[in-house]
């Protein structure tokens, strides 16, 4: 059974803090990677996608993938009580997208 | 260019009835993943289309069945409802042509499904 392992939170952090959301998965060949954001009552919103081993950033945003380790991550900087919502990892499996069951961020003003 | 549409937005239903979703993908994209999101198991996939063929599957039993016709539109549908099968039905758009690489997905609004 192919899973995606998030923090399911709440994450707490204050304005302007770096928010640090982690995630791993259990398929080896899995090589593709995402991040949604999910208001409460919204669809998910892909804010980032990672294939590579590294950092990738996107303004406030720095995906990290460490194949070896399994290990993906999410880092938001200079957090904003808008950025507040769940946060779900995605990996891409054999053709299938599994997704975690997302880690709530709550970001105080 | 206009995103992902899914009708209807909500629906109740008896159990035993059946229900038939729809989802209009991104204007170009081929590809139409079905998903369904309850509070305790969040998202999980239920199949996924591309050019009218069934291409990967999850592990929702036999009543859940979905096409995709030559347009990319696609349906889903679900037969002799349950009432665990309430749950927020989501719909994702993507070009699908990214071979062993998952293309980015973009989500519907979804539909609310109520099974009373």
């Amino acid at each position: 059974q192919k899973e995606v392992e998030q923090n399911s939170g709440p994450l707490s952090v204050p304005e302007g803090a770096i928010a640090s959301l982690n995630c791993t998965y259990s398929d080896r060949g899995s090589q593709s990677f995402f991040w949604y954001r999910q208001y409460s009552g919204k669809s998910p919103e892909l804010i980032m996608f990672i294939y590579s081993n590294g950092d990738k950033e996107d303004g406030r945003f720095t995906a990290q993938l460490n194949k070896a380790s399994q290990y993906v991550s999410l880092l938001i900087r200079d957090s904003q009580p808008s950025d507040s919502a769940t946060y779900l990892c995605a990996v891409g499996s054999q053709g299938n997208l599994i997704f975690g069951k997302g880690t709530k961020l709550s970001v105080k003003p | 260019k206009a995103g992902v549409t899914q009708t209807p937005r909500y629906l109740i239903k008896t159990r035993g009835q059946q229900v038939t979703l729809s989802c209009s993908p991104i204007s170009g994209h081929r590809s139409v993943s079905w998903y369904q999101q309850t509070p305790g198991q969040g998202l999980q996939f239920l199949f996924e289309y591309f050019s009218e063929t069934q291409r990967n599957k999850g592990n929702f039993p036999g009543r859940f069945s979905g096409r995709q016709f030559s347009n990319s539109r696609s349906e889903m549908n679900v037969s002799t409802l349950e009432l665990g099968d309430s749950a927020l039905y989501l719909c994702a758009s993507s070009p699908g042509t990214g071979g062993h690489l998952n293309t980015e997905a973009f989500f519907g609004q979804g539909t609310r499904l109520t099974v009373v």
